[in-house]
């Protein structure tokens, strides 16, 4: 079947250690997306890709970092200069053209201690 | 910039009651509207899409909104809720241009169905 995969689903980080949370979709689909999400505050915006090798800055990009080597692939490292991870990670895709049905993964749960 | 404004946090309903969950947008442009569901722990679900046509919209279980652009609105509706529908439900919005764009969410509507 079809879909998008988000790995691992918890994870738990100590203060200044760097993590990345990868996603991978088998959906043929152009355009991949980064959300957080915080209770009470919907999603937000992290990254978006286009198209391989080619990423822009959503609306709460500081302490994040992505790279889209593949088609399939767009994995998102949490990096130390980000003051409040503790979160809930949503990666979706969807098609380049028209209306942007997204799809969405399961979710993986950062926690720092 | 569109936005998306869900104003009810949280909508306590009995089962087999109706129930309406609201949405408004702010767009300079034409739009695309959708309602998504999560169950906890999981990832969103499309539950339902306006695109073009046919102003009212419905999904397979049972839910339905309406789009109305005078009012700016796309609220959703179910006449007859049950446990299973117990979830956090969010509106979003999308510009209608050419080219790629983005969805802007709202801040979700959590509904609580009890027996």
């Amino acid at each position: 079947d079809g879909g998008i995969t988000q790995s691992p689903k918890y994870l738990f980080r100590k203060e200044g250690q760097n993590v990345t949370l990868s996603c991978e979709q088998n959906l043929n689909h152009d355009a991949m997306y980064w959300y957080r999400q915080d209770p009470g505050q919907g999603l937000r915006l992290i990254y978006y890709s286009q198209i391989v090798n080619d990423f822009q800055k959503g609306d709460i990009a500081e302490g994040y970092s992505v790279s889209r080597e593949k088609k399939e692939s767009f994995p998102l490292t949490v990096t130390s200069a980000q003051k409040n991870p503790t979160a809930f990670y949503l990666c979706a895709s969807s098609m380049q053209t028209g209306a942007n049905v997204l799809t969405f993964g399961a979710g993986s749960r950062l926690t720092v201690l | 910039a569109q936005s998306v404004t869900q104003l009810d946090s949280q909508v306590p309903v009995f089962e087999e009651a109706p129930v309406e969950l609201r949405c408004n947008y702010s767009s300079s442009v034409s739009v695309y509207l959708f309602w998504y569901v999560q169950y906890p722990n999981q990832g969103l679900q499309l539950l339902l899409k306006y695109l073009s046509g046919s102003t009212l919209v419905e999904s397979i279980n049972g839910f339905e909104a309406e789009f109305n652009k005078s009012q700016t609105s796309f609220h959703l509706r179910k006449p007859s809720v049950h446990i299973s529908d117990t979830a956090e439900y969010f509106c979003a919005v999308g510009e209608r241009n050419t080219g790629f764009q983005k969805l802007v969410f709202g801040t979700g509507t959590r509904l609580l169905v009890s027996p």
